[in-house]
């Protein structure tokens, strides 16, 4: 079945730094890819997406680039505030093949912005 | 996007009691999805809520346990019965987006913690 694999947290960093966060996946056909972010206290969002290879999803300073030939979908970010602590959560949706509309999540990131 | 509310939105419970948990939309959408998240871990599908047919439940979860409602296109509930300590999570409601690119939606969810 679908799976996404996500780089274990908790990934702490300093206020400007350079974020990676890293996802693979293992899916039938040709899903769409999501990175939802959780901030404290509320609820999921969606940060950005791509639904096809090599697209490139992008939002608030946040990139990730549908790579099929690496079955990859890594987060990054070339500056990091505070406010971007937060737990990231890759996911995929079945290919359209599939038929599948509800999402496969990774296990989470926590990401910690220290000032 | 699509407005997604839920009741309640946390409560404590007494093992082997059943609490019901709602969620409602403010558009019409055929296909609703109940997520359930554990402390710390990522999200895990509970299973897919059409309107007119029974849901359909993911691995590891059965009705008895989750039985599920879909009176209608804008409603619907998820109870969780006989609930013991490990039934603590946090309970999302999620629908797809307008547009069929993949994403989901997901309401604050329904905090429950079992003592």
């Amino acid at each position: 079945g679908d799976s996404v694999t996500q780089m274990e947290g908790p990934v702490t960093l300093s206020e400007e730094a350079f974020l990676t966060i890293n996802c693979t996946y293992t899916a039938t056909g040709y899903p769409s890819l999501f990175w939802y972010v959780q901030y404290p206290g509320e609820g999921l969002q969606l940060l950005l997406k791509a639904t096809k290879a090599d697209d490139k999803g992008s939002n608030k300073g946040f990139e990730a680039t549908y790579r099929k030939e690496t079955t990859s979908f890594h987060l990054e970010k070339g500056s990091v505030q505070v406010s971007d602590s937060a737990v990231y959560f890759c996911a995929l949706s079945g290919g359209r093949d599939t038929g599948r509309r509800a999402l496969t999540f990774g296990s989470g990131t926590r990401l910690q912005v220290q000032p | 996007s699509a407005v997604i509310s839920q009741k309640p939105s946390r409560d404590i419970c007494q093992r082997g009691t059943s609490l019901t948990i709602q969620c409602q939309v403010d558009s019409q959408v055929t296909m609703m999805f109940w997520y359930r998240q554990q402390p710390g871990q990522s999200l895990t599908l509970i299973a897919t809520a059409n309107q007119g047919s029974e849901a359909t439940y993911e691995s590891g979860f059965v009705i008895d346990k989750f039985p599920i409602s879909r009176p209608n296109l804008t409603f619907s509930t998820l109870t969780v019965s006989n609930m013991s300590p490990e039934d603590s999570s946090i309970y999302l409601c999620s629908v797809p987006g307008r547009v069929n690119t993949g994403e989901l939606f997901f309401g604050e969810g329904s905090r429950l913690t079992v003592l």
